[in-house]
């Protein structure tokens, strides 16, 4: 059973920094695309990012808002996603979810952890 | 505002069929495969229709959706209380070398 246990939220200054981790189990995280999403308070669904798969050299690509802030990683050996967020913005106060693809074909977020809550505030 | 338009809010009655659309573009919808996801709140967003028109095994036959064009459709038949949620299309946008969500549709079973 696909398992995603996210963790590291937290409350954060504006202009501070923050780690989150993903942690996954039930399949082969290396063959897997994994992507996180966030969504602000009362809001919808928005793309942050992702990592590809291990055959396609573990590329990530980010959404326009998080670039050049925001790092995604992932640690195969601890079967592990994480977001790396600096400059941090009010903007980014929401519950931030890692997904995995669903399946190693189709690359679009299936599986979803329950996500962690990161509040930017002074 | 969100690259994939999404009517706020539907509503029907039980038993009903109801249909969500989700618009979009020529770098999106219009080349890409469309997803569907269910949110029921305070809970993880759930897959329900992969590919356009695929449903993932444990998802109900009355969930079906549809592409065309730059516009995609979900639809919902036999409507029951607990298909109350907020649905969202997505799709991977060429333009924008990223994924787009649509804003969401508030489905009330009345």
């Amino acid at each position: 059973e696909v398992q995603l246990v996210e963790s590291g939220g937290d409350l954060v200054q504006p202009g501070g920094s923050l780690r989150l981790s993903c942690a996954a189990s039930g399949f082969t995280f290396s063959d897997h695309y994994m992507d996180w999403v966030r969504q602000a308070p009362g809001k919808g669904l928005e793309w942050v990012g992702r990592s590809k798969s291990k055959a396609n050299s573990y590329t990530t690509d980010y959404a326009a808002s998080v670039k050049g802030r925001f790092i995604i990683s992932r640690d195969d050996s601890e079967n592990s996603l994480y977001l790396q967020m600096n400059s941090l913005r009010t903007e980014d106060t929401a519950m931030y979810y890692c997904a995995r693809d669903i399946d190693s074909g189709t690359h679009a977020p299936g599986y979803w952890g329950q996500g962690t809550l990161v509040t930017v505030s002074s | 505002q969100s690259v994939l338009t999404q009517s706020p809010s539907a509503s029907g009655t039980p038993g009903q069929r109801v249909t969500i659309s989700c618009s979009g573009s020529s770098s999106n919808i219009g080349i890409n495969n469309v997803y569907w996801y269910q949110q029921v709140p305070g809970t993880a967003p759930k897959l329900l229709i992969y590919r356009n028109n695929q449903r993932p095994s444990g998802v109900p036959d009355r969930f079906s959706g549809s592409k065309s064009g730059t516009s995609a459709s979900l639809a919902i038949s036999g409507l029951r209380s607990e298909d109350e949620a907020d649905y969202y299309c997505a799709a991977w946008d060429d333009s924008l070398s990223g994924r787009v969500f649509g804003g969401g549709t508030k489905l009330t079973v009345l």
